[in-house]
């Protein structure tokens, strides 16, 4: 399973997009990026999953370039809610229920 | 339809005690998944379990961790002769299937604490 590097935690202000970026340079051919995200005393709840290229969704884009070694979780126009931690991941294949959390990136939305 | 339910909440054992962790999936998933996030840190894997098959327990520690996962009724974590390296949240997640890249739904855990 890929390891993945993100930012320890990012700032942004209500109203704002953020972009948070993720490094997999290991990432397999089989290999999809999902990101979750996480509110305190919370279990984790998916937010999106890609192979490649963009997907979006009601909630977040993701961008995955076409040498897949890194993506970018995008939100627009974040609120206080949106604080919490974002977790990439990437994994594929039979095992792919066995999640690799890094520490995640921290995001902080102020008013 | 409710998510995945855990319980307790909140947990306190003193040291050499048993812990019991209760998970019940979502209706209509057979597939039951355990994780352990110490603070400050991502979840990791404990073991994977479907209706009475325990499938992949890679992630448990060999000794006083045991999981099940009844033909009736949730799945049951459990800690025995629990010591303080065992605080920690908790967490249950199920899916419908292990199709690749299945999306896991997760309960909102049980912290314990171990005096």
């Amino acid at each position: 399973l890929a390891k993945t590097t993100q930012p320890i935690s990012m700032d942004s202000y209500e109203g704002q997009e953020v972009n948070i970026t993720c490094s997999h340079n290991n990432i397999a051919t089989n290999d999809y990026i999902t990101w979750y995200q996480q509110f305190p005393s919370q279990g984790p709840r998916f937010i999106i999953q890609g192979y490649k290229t963009k997907v979006t969704n009601e909630v977040a884009s993701l961008f995955i370039p076409a040498d897949r070694k890194s993506s970018t979780l995008s939100l627009p126009r974040v609120s206080l809610s949106d604080t919490a931690v974002y977790y990439c991941l990437v994994g594929g294949g039979d095992s792919s229920y066995k999640l690799i959390f890094g520490s995640g990136t921290r995001l902080l939305v102020r008013p | 339809n409710a998510g995945v339910m855990q319980n307790p909440r909140h947990l306190v054992r003193r040291r050499g005690q048993e812990a019991r962790l209760r998970c019940s999936p979502m209706k209509g998933h057979s597939h039951v998944y355990w994780y352990r996030q110490l603070p400050e840190e991502g979840l990791k894997f404990m073991v994977y379990l479907q209706k009475e098959n325990i499938i992949d327990e890679s992630g448990m520690p060999k000794e006083r961790f045991s999981a099940e996962f009844p033909k009736e009724g949730p799945s049951i974590l459990r800690i025995q002769q629990v010591v303080r390296g065992d605080s920690a949240a908790y967490f249950c997640a199920s899916s419908p299937s292990t199709g690749i890249n299945e999306k896991l739904f997760f309960g909102s855990g049980t912290q314990l604490s171990v005096l």
